[in-house]
């Protein structure tokens, strides 16, 4: 079945450090690719997404790019904040069915 | 983005009580909205899949009894755990999709559930 693998955490980085947190998949087809953002306490924000092979996605200094030939969407930031500490989600959404498939999570702590 | 509401956002009840937790989606339909149970430090298990006027799809080993699924409407879901226990305890969310088929989930902010 479909699967998103995510590299472990936690991930500890100083203030402007640049971030990569992996992500890689296995889907039939061609699925949409999703980064969500969960805060302490809080549901899961949407931070960027694409749904076609070599799209990039990129929001809030955040960025991925979706790489069919490596099954991958590499979450990076050049320069990141404290403010960016939370849990990351990579995931995928198949093209056909309905359910998302989630990976692990990744947590980010950035120290001032 | 669109949005999605639940209620409450965190609750404690007795041993054996039941408790209903609200989803609602505030600016668009949703004939399908999934509930999602997520242990300390873990990722999303998705726990079944509303639809609207039928009943929920569970996965395998989530109880249909103890975690009762309503879709009433085409933007309200509602998950009850029944004769909760402290092993329920947990942080429950619920996603949302327009039905117009955009791929997006949308999520509601969780609501953390304690059972004493």
């Amino acid at each position: 079945g479909d699967s998103v693998t995510q590299m472990e955490g936690p991930v500890t980085l100083s203030e402007e450090a640049f971030l990569t947190i992996n992500c890689t998949y296995t889907a039939t087809g061609y699925p949409s690719l999703f980064w969500y953002v969960q805060y302490p306490g809080e549901g899961l924000q949407l931070l960027l997404k694409a749904t076609k092979a070599d799209d990039k996605g990129s929001n809030k200094g955040f960025e991925a790019t979706y790489r069919k030939e490596t099954t991958s969407f590499h979450l990076e930031k050049g320069s990141v904040q404290v403010s960016d500490s939370a849990v990351y989600f990579c995931a995928l959404h198949p093209n056909y069915g309905q359910n998302f498939v989630f990976g692990p999570g990744t947590r980010l702590s950035v120290l001032p | 983005g669109a949005v999605v509401s639940q209620h409450p956002s965190w609750v404690i009840c007795k041993s054996g009580t039941s408790v209903k937790i609200e989803c609602r989606s505030l600016d668009f339909q949703a004939t399908t909205m999934f509930w999602y149970r997520q242990f300390p430090k873990q990722s999303l298990m998705l726990m079944a899949t509303s639809n609207e006027g039928s009943k929920a799809t569970y996965e395998q080993g989530v109880e249909k009894d103890k975690f009762l699924i309503n879709h009433a409407s085409l933007t309200l879901s509602t998950l009850t755990v029944t004769s909760a226990h402290p092993e329920d305890s947990s942080f429950y969310i619920c996603s949302a999709r327009d039905q117009r088929g955009n791929t997006e989930a949308f999520f509601g902010q969780g609501t953390r559930l304690t059972v004493v």
